[in-house]
């Protein structure tokens, strides 16, 4: 079956524009969750969602939201991107609430120059 | 608050011999933990998992992870190392109340050398 697909793959913006970046689960998946890659960081968790509505949010400003369509499928927003907003964005699906792991996208690389 | 310590940014070790990766973690209940792998400009791939049961859990491509519930410690293990196991691993852990989410530690990068 189908992995978990995120588009796009590599994204270039410029400083105080917004970004909206795409997650379609695994089918049958249910729970989408959003994490923010960097070398200084690490994986910081972003938002959950599951069944539309948000379950778990991170310690992130309100620049960054997100949501779930009734099909499962995701998306987060960045607006007013900061050259610090610049990471691997990644997706991971799972069937609940990630009790038996989590299947995660290739991500996608945001640069804001 | 749940949270997962890799003591170690990286860990060397030549082909064949043994490796171990190691994984500290705070959680209130048994938790579920968990092993994840990740290539260069990839996602993260799913190794193995420890919900309940046996301490020893066997996962992909010949690793496995020992649950030392006193230690509270899942470390990753493999008797003999690959070139290809070059990689940066994270351990992962899941309060099992089912409120909180997947909390990710720093990553170890693993080093093979022939």
């Amino acid at each position: 079956k189908a992995g978990v697909t995120q588009t796009p793959r590599y994204l270039i913006k410029t400083r105080g524009q917004q970004v909206t970046l795409s997650c379609s689960p695994i089918s049958g998946h249910r729970s989408v969750s959003w994490y923010q890659q960097t070398p200084g960081q690490g994986l910081q968790f972003l938002f959950e969602y599951f069944s539309e509505t948000q379950r778990n949010k991170g310690n992130f400003p309100g620049r960054f939201s997100g949501r779930q369509f009734s099909n499962s499928r995701s998306e987060m927003n960045v607006s007013t991107l900061e050259l610090g907003d610049s990471a691997l964005y990644l997706c991971a699906s799972s069937l609940e609430g990630g009790e038996y792991g989590y299947t995660f996208g290739s991500g996608t690389r945001l640069t804001v120059v | 608050a749940q949270s997962v310590a890799q003591p170690e940014d990286q860990v060397n070790v030549a082909e064949g011999n043994p490796l171990t990766v190691k994984c500290t973690y705070s959680v209130s209940g048994n938790p579920y933990l968990f092993w994840y792998v990740q290539y260069p400009n990839r996602g993260l791939q799913f190794l193995l998992k420890y919900i309940t049961g046996d301490n020893l859990v066997k996962g992909s491509y010949g690793f496995e992870a020992e649950f030392n519930k006193s230690q509270t410690s899942f470390h990753l293990k493999k008797p003999s190392a690959l070139v290809s196991d070059s990689a940066l691993y994270f351990c992962a852990v899941r309060d099992p109340s089912g409120a909180s989410k997947i909390i990710f530690g720093s990553g170890t990068r693993l080093s093979i050398r022939p």
